[in-house]
């Protein structure tokens, strides 16, 4: 069982630099999310979906692009990457957006701005 | 705005009982308690989850009052390998896009 797989695992970026951390997961879940992790702290959400083609912002949204083009993936793109953009980074699913419905983390992408 | 309170660090001995409390007095009717936890910086793990009632499952046991307004994780025998930050979380009703709301977490030491 994959669950929800993240890459890369790790990356450095230099000031200025756009890149895309890419989250996919076999459970066929509509519901997708990208959360962040500063040191000590607990995750903050970023961007949401709740299906192919419907995405939203979360409580950190600004300098995050997302887009839903397949149930499967969710990727997470940095436009011009900050050094306050330094964090870890995960991405997480469930099966629908309802309550109920148990959300599933990935192992996380590191990203350090330079 | 987290919904959740809990203490920054507990400890507990190895082979007795966790009991890991969690404030939520602001939890809607329609919100559920979540608990995760994560081992140096790991994705999160899922722990269990409740809406009103009590629940169990081979890693833990769920204990919600009855007014909601709080609950508790216990972990009937803990070993060193449950040493972990442990987050109580509120998920939010689907009409408000279903997120989780993460807290401070309480930092669980399991010592020998």
């Amino acid at each position: 069982n994959a669950g929800v797989t993240q890459t890369p695992k790790f990356q450095v970026l230099k000031t200025g630099q756009s890149m895309t951390l890419q989250c996919a997961q076999d459970m066929n879940h509509e519901y997708m999310s990208w959360y962040r992790q500063d040191p000590g702290m607990g995750l903050r959400l970023i961007h949401y979906s709740v299906g192919a083609g419907i995405t939203d912002q979360g409580e950190v949204p600004n300098g995050y692009n997302v887009s839903r083009s397949t149930t499967e993936d969710f990727p997470l793109r940095l436009l011009s990457a900050a050094p306050s953009q330094t964090s870890v980074y995960f991405c997480a699913s469930s099966r629908t957006q309802g309550a109920g419905n148990t959300i599933y983390f990935g192992e996380g992408s590191w990203l350090t701005v330079v | 705005d987290a919904k959740t309170t809990q203490p920054p660090s507990m400890d507990c001995a190895e082979g007795r009982a966790a009991n890991l409390p969690c404030n939520h007095s602001t939890i809607s009717g329609n919100e559920y308690v979540y608990w995760y936890r994560q081992i140096h910086s790991q994705g999160p793990q899922y722990i269990i989850h409740g809406l009103k009632n009590n629940e169990t499952n081979e890693m833990a046991s769920l204990i919600i009052t009855e007014d909601r307004k709080s609950s508790t994780l216990i972990l009937p025998h803990a070993t060193l390998r449950d040493t972990a930050v442990y987050y109580c979380i509120v998920r939010v009703a689907s009409n408000q896009g279903g997120k989780l709301i993460f807290g401070q977490g309480t930092e669980l030491s399991v010592k020998p």
